[in-house]
């Protein structure tokens, strides 16, 4: 089946650890997306992928790190110095052209 | 002005009505929508694209565009209380870039039996 998933499903944090969330499409998708969504809130951009070993901040970068070193996979990392980083974080891609955007099931982080 | 901006609600309709979603949006320039549906606890499902003025119908499901208002709506026929979910809009950012999109708020629907 083709798809995008985020591991792990829940992931709770101690305050002053790092964590990385996986995500992971293998519907061949050029472009890859990351979001952060707070109750109220909606759906608020950290990083985006267009292409391989390249990456672009979205509106809320700061206190969180990416890579993209192959087209499947767009790992989060979310770093000591992000504040507030208790929230649902959201993995998406599209193909290149359309702008149409597919959504994995997400990942819902609980910092302690 | 935020880019998208949806009427927050929450929207509440009987079983059978017909539930209208609304949109506006700031960017004169923008081509294309998005209407995802949002269960509570799981992520966004896309239902419904719509790139060109006027109705596009799926279903259900009726997306409308007037560019010259500014606006996008989604009105759901014969509601049900599985459509009872989150509303979510979106469209290009700003800038014309294809490659991101900016997210309304959301609107709460809820069918009532």
């Amino acid at each position: 089946d083709g798809g995008i998933t985020q591991s792990p499903k829940y992931l709770f944090r101690k305050e002053g650890q790092n964590v990385t969330l996986s995500c992971e499409q293998n519907l061949n998708h050029d472009a890859m997306y990351w979001y952060r969504q707070d109750p109220g809130q909606g759906l608020r951009l950290i990083y985006y992928s267009q292409i391989v070993n390249d990456f672009q901040k979205g509106d809320i970068a700061e206190g969180y790190s990416v890579s993209r070193e192959k087209k499947e996979s767009f790992p989060l990392t979310v770093t000591s110095a992000q504040k507030n980083p208790t929230a649902f974080y959201l993995c998406a891609s599209k193909t290149r052209g359309l702008d149409t955007q597919y959504f994995g099931p997400g990942t819902r982080l609980t910092v302690l | 002005q935020k880019e998208v901006e949806q009427n927050s609600g929450p929207l509440s309709v009987p079983e059978g009505a017909i539930a209208s979603l609304n949109c506006t949006y700031s960017d004169r320039g923008s081509q294309s929508f998005f209407w995802y549906r949002q269960y509570s606890g799981k992520s966004p499902e896309l239902i419904m694209f719509i790139y060109s003025n006027g109705d596009k119908e799926d279903g259900r499901f009726t997306a409308q565009l007037n560019k010259a208002s500014q606006y996008v709506s989604l009105l759901i026929r014969d509601s049900q209380p599985s459509d009872s979910a989150t509303y979510l809009c979106a469209g290009p950012h700003s800038g014309g870039s294809n490659y991101k999109l900016t997210f309304g708020k959301g609107t709460l629907l809820t069918v009532n039996p």
